[in-house]
C-alpha cells in the first residue's frame, strides 16, 4: 500500500548529538514537509520541499537541516544547534498539481525524539 | 501567507452538531481552506476543503462566508470518536508553505 513511512518511531539521544529522522513516501508526491509538535501545541513548519534538490525554510528552521536528493525521500537532521529538540516530528507530502485533492497533506505516523 | 484564528476549545454533546469556526481574513483569492483533525499522538487527518462554495462529504460540511474571510466546519452528529484537535489552514495553490495554527480542541460529551 502507498503511504508515508517515518522512522524511527521513538528515538533517544544524548544532548549534543546530531540525529537524522527518515521520511520516505511511495505516493509519487511532489511536495514534502516536516513539522514539529510540542505537547499541547499545534504543528510548526520546519522545512518544506516542492521539488527534488530544492527546499525552503519554514517558521522554525534554526537547528535543523534537510536534503531532497530523491523524490521519495526527505530526511530531517536535528543538529546540536537546536536548543530544545525533544518533540514529536511529523512528515507530510502533497500530490503534484492535477493529482488528487489540491493541497491535501498526507502525514506519516511521526517520530518522537527525546534528548536526554 | 494567510494565517488562521480558531477558538482554543469547544464542547459538544454527543449526537448534536458541532460547529467549529475559523477566521482567515488575509486569505488570497486562489487559496483553499482546509480542515484537518488530529487524534492524540497521530498524524493529522484530512477532513474537507473548499475554495468559495460550501462543501459536504461523508465526514463533514464546510461553510465559507461570501467574503471568504471565515469558515465553519460542521460535524452534523458528533460522536465520542470526534473528540480531537481540529485545524483550519489555508493554502494549497502552489504547494508552498502550509502553516497550522493552534487548532481547536473539540470535546464531545456523552
Amino acid at each position: 500500500d502507498g503511504g508515508i513511512t517515518q522512522s524511527p518511531k521513538y528515538l533517544f539521544r544524548k544532548e549534543g548529538q546530531n540525529v537524522t529522522l527518515s521520511c520516505e513516501q511511495n505516493l509519487n508526491h511532489d511536495a514534502m514537509y516536516w513539522y514539529r509538535q510540542d505537547p499541547g501545541q499545534g504543528l510548526r513548519l520546519i522545512y518544506y520541499s516542492q521539488i527534488v534538490n530544492d527546499f525552503q525554510k519554514g517558521d522554525i528552521a534554526e537547528g535543523y537541516s534537510v536534503s531532497r536528493e530523491k523524490k521519495e525521500s526527505f530526511p530531517l537532521t536535528v543538529t546540536s544547534a537546536q536548543k530544545n529538540p525533544t518533540a514529536f516530528y511529523l512528515c507530510a507530502s502533497i500530490p503534484g498539481q492535477g493529482y488528487g485533492i489540491p493541497g491535501e497533506l498526507f502525514f506519516g505516523e511521526g517520530s518522537r525524539l527525546t534528548v536526554l | 501567507d494567510a494565517k488562521t484564528t480558531q477558538p482554543t476549545s469547544m464542547d459538544c454533546a454527543e449526537g448534536r452538531a458541532a460547529n467549529l469556526p475559523c477566521n482567515h481574513s488575509t486569505i488570497s483569492g486562489n487559496e483553499y481552506v482546509y480542515w484537518y483533525r488530529q487524534i492524540h499522538s497521530q498524524g493529522p487527518q484530512y477532513i474537507i476543503h473548499g475554495l468559495k462554495n460550501n462543501e459536504t462529504n461523508e465526514m463533514a460540511s464546510l461553510i465559507i462566508t461570501e467574503d471568504r474571510k471565515s469558515s465553519t466546519l460542521i460535524l452534523p452528529h458528533a460522536t465520542l470518536r470526534d473528540t480531537a484537535v481540529y485545524y483550519c489552514i489555508v493554502g494549497g495553490t502552489s504547494y508552498g508553505k502550509l502553516t497550522f495554527g493552534q487548532g481547536t480542541i473539540l470535546t464531545v460529551h456523552p
